[in-house]
């Protein structure tokens, strides 16, 4: 039983392209994130959602657009992607924000 | 800007031994603190969390923290090869997102 998943696990695209990520959880957890993961392996906040709602959007450009449709799905959209996209990304869940998360296997962009 | 400040490392210790890992994080109002293993390639596994001042063990680990020097570290007793990893110290208040640090990475030599 997968607790966090995301699809695809790999993406490779061209610039200016746009693509968009898949992450379920069925943990039951009220909170779920991205977060982007770069070459030199620092892990980064992107966005935060709980019950569905925005909670945290850090400075991201505005060509990445999270979906919740519900609490266990957290979707990730990309427009005209561009090079430095090229990164790993993580979906998390929480079952709120104070408490530990946990990730699923990520996904690695390659944006060429 | 907060900050979660950790050594890179290499940190290389001989199997048996006890492997130290620290992590100092700059927001005072830090209230949850988080040790996660991440092997290369994969996704970060949580392996320990505290809240409160002190100590905490499971197993050959042990989470320490002291907020008034806003110091966490984490002890490996027994160190295996098989802990070989990069180990993420990362700290959040409560309702905002996790800071994590850059990250040590841990060597075991048998």
């Amino acid at each position: 039983d997968t607790a966090v998943s995301q699809t695809p696990k790999y993406l490779v695209t061209q610039m200016g392209n746009d693509k968009s990520i898949k992450c379920e959880q069925n943990l039951g957890h009220d909170t779920m994130y991205w977060y982007k993961q770069d070459s030199k392996k620092f892990l980064k906040i992107m966005f935060s959602y709980n019950n569905k709602e925005l909670i945290i959007n850090e400075t991201v450009p505005n060509r990445f657009s999270p979906k919740s449709p519900d609490k266990a799905h957290l979707n990730l959209h990309i427009n005209s992607l561009e090079l430095g996209d090229s990164a790993v990304y993580f979906c998390a869940s929480s079952p709120n924000h104070s408490y530990e998360q946990y990730f699923g296997p990520g996904t690695r962009l390659t944006v060429t | 800007q907060k900050e979660v400040e950790q050594n890179s490392g290499p940190l290389s210790v001989p199997e048996g031994a006890i492997a130290s890992l620290n992590c100092t994080y700059s927001d005072r109002g830090s209230q949850s603190f988080f040790w996660y293993r991440q092997y290369s390639g994969k996704s970060p596994e949580l392996i320990m969390f505290i809240y409160s001042n002190g100590d905490k063990e499971d197993g050959r680990f042990t989470a320490q923290l002291n907020k008034a020097s806003q110091y966490v570290s984490l002890l490996i007793r027994d160190s295996q090869p098989s802990d070989s990893a990069t180990y993420l110290c990362a700290v959040n208040q409560a309702g905002t997102a996790l800071i994590f640090g850059k990250g040590t990475t841990l060597s075991v030599s048998s």
